[in-house]
Order: C-alpha cells, then sequence, then structure tokens
C-alpha cells in the first residue's frame, strides 16, 4: 500500500535550519511529484515547493523568499524539504503529498510537528 | 496569488441532514488544458489532510457517494447528502490549476 513516512518531530532556536524528510514506499517514487505544504497551529493549509523526483525539477512559493529548498534520493526514494532562518512563525505541522495527474494530493504524510522556540 | 474563500467557516449539522459548503476564487481556475483543478480535502481532528473530490466533481476511490462535488470557473461546492458523525472536521478547497497552489481557509463541520 502507498505510504508516505515522515520524519519525527523537531525543535529548533530561532535562526536555525531543519530538515523533513519524506520516505514513499507502495509506489514507483519516481512517478509522482512530491509537494510540501504546512499548517501552524489552527490555520489552514500553505503550499510550499514542489519536486518531480524523475529529474530533479522543483518549484518554490515565493512567500518564503528562498528560505526553502526540496531534494530528493531516488535511491532512498525521499524527498526532503529544508527550510532556513527558522522564526516562531514557521511553528508549524509540515506535510508532504504525492500529486497526481490531476494535481491533488491523493496520499499525505503523517506530517512533523517543528517548533521554533528560545 | 489564487485566493480561494470559503463560506460558511462553521456549519453545525444535524445527524442525516445535509451539508453544504461553498468555494469562490478570486480568478478562473480553468487550465490550459481544459481542465479545472478544484479539489476538496477533509481534515479530521489531529490527522493529515484527505483527499475527497479532485477535478471538480471526482470522487476518490473508497469516497462515500454522499458526498459530491460540483461548480465551474470560480465558484464550487461541496455538499453531503446526510451528514454522518465520522464527517465531522474541517474541509479545504484547493486549487491545483496555478502555483503557487493555495486553500480556503476551511469550513468545519460540526454536529448539532
Amino acid at each position: 500500500q502507498v505510504q508516505l513516512m515522515q520524519s519525527g518531530a523537531e525543535v529548533k532556536k530561532p535562526g536555525a535550519s531543519v530538515k523533513v524528510s519524506c520516505k514513499a514506499s507502495g509506489y514507483t517514487f519516481t512517478n509522482y511529484a512530491v509537494h510540501w505544504v504546512r499548517q501552524a497551529p489552527g490555520q489552514s493549509l500553505e503550499w510550499m515547493a514542489w519536486i518531480d523526483p524523475a529529474n530533479g525539477n522543483t518549484r518554490y512559493s515565493q512567500h518564503f523568499q528562498g528560505r526553502v529548498t526540496t531534494t530528493r534520493d531516488t535511491s532512498a526514494s525521499t524527498a526532503y524539504m529544508d527550510l532556513s532562518s527558522l522564526t516562531s512563525e514557521d511553528t508549524a505541522v509540515y506535510y508532504c503529498g504525492r500529486a497526481t495527474s490531476s494535481g491533488s494530493y491523493d496520499y499525505w504524510g503523517q506530517g512533523t510537528l517543528v517548533t521554533v522556540s528560545s | 496569488d489564487i485566493v480561494m474563500t470559503q463560506t460558511p467557516l462553521s456549519s453545525p449539522v444535524t445527524l442525516g441532514q445535509p451539508a453544504s459548503i461553498s468555494c469562490r476564487s478570486s480568478q478562473s481556475l480553468v487550465h490550459s488544458d481544459g481542465n479545472t483543478y478544484l479539489s476538496w480535502l477533509q481534515q479530521r481532528p489531529g490527522q493529515p489532510p484527505r483527499l475527497l473530490i479532485y477535478k471538480i466533481s471526482n470522487r476518490l476511490s473508497g469516497v462515500p457517494d454522499r458526498f459530491s462535488g460540483s461548480g465551474a470557473g470560480t465558484e464550487f461546492t461541496l455538499k453531503i447528502s446526510r451528514v454522518e458523525a465520522e464527517d465531522v472536521g474541517v474541509y479545504y478547497c484547493m486549487q491545483s490549476t496555478h502555483f503557487p497552489r493555495t486553500f480556503g481557509q476551511g469550513t468545519r463541520v460540526e454536529i448539532k
């Protein structure tokens, strides 16, 4: 069965960086794009980035002003999301999602809570 | 960015009664390929979002047929024909026609 397994919760200090992983199983990793979405406490969802695991092509939300980077390791069927220069406003649950050709996310990771606190 | 506006933000419903959520986009969601990439997601408390409907009206496999989607252009609707207890949660519309992808604010469905 298709699964996206994310790395565990993180606590970071302001100014630090965080790297979240998303390991795919149950399907061919390079056949589907992976998107990253975050959700601050009590808030809606915010799209961050997209990566095509087949060729490494990426696209980012300009709202993050170059602070976000997504990469992949095809040998490990894993996508990664790096977020730098963290502030308290980056405290959120970070999700990866598998994108279908219909543009929707049919499978989601379980979420990774990132807490930024001094 | 495309702004997605949902109404209502909260919907108290009696079990077995219908519920309806509207979603309006600030620009047309018709893609140059002719498709409209509007999805509906359900998020139960403490869980990741779950895809219910894609491209306006297509139910994902396994989604009960009491969920239906409709609309076109900039106006879209999710309907639950008879609300069940397991439908409690927050519902989001999402557009995948334009970058960046954007989501509605969410509509909380709760039982009266």
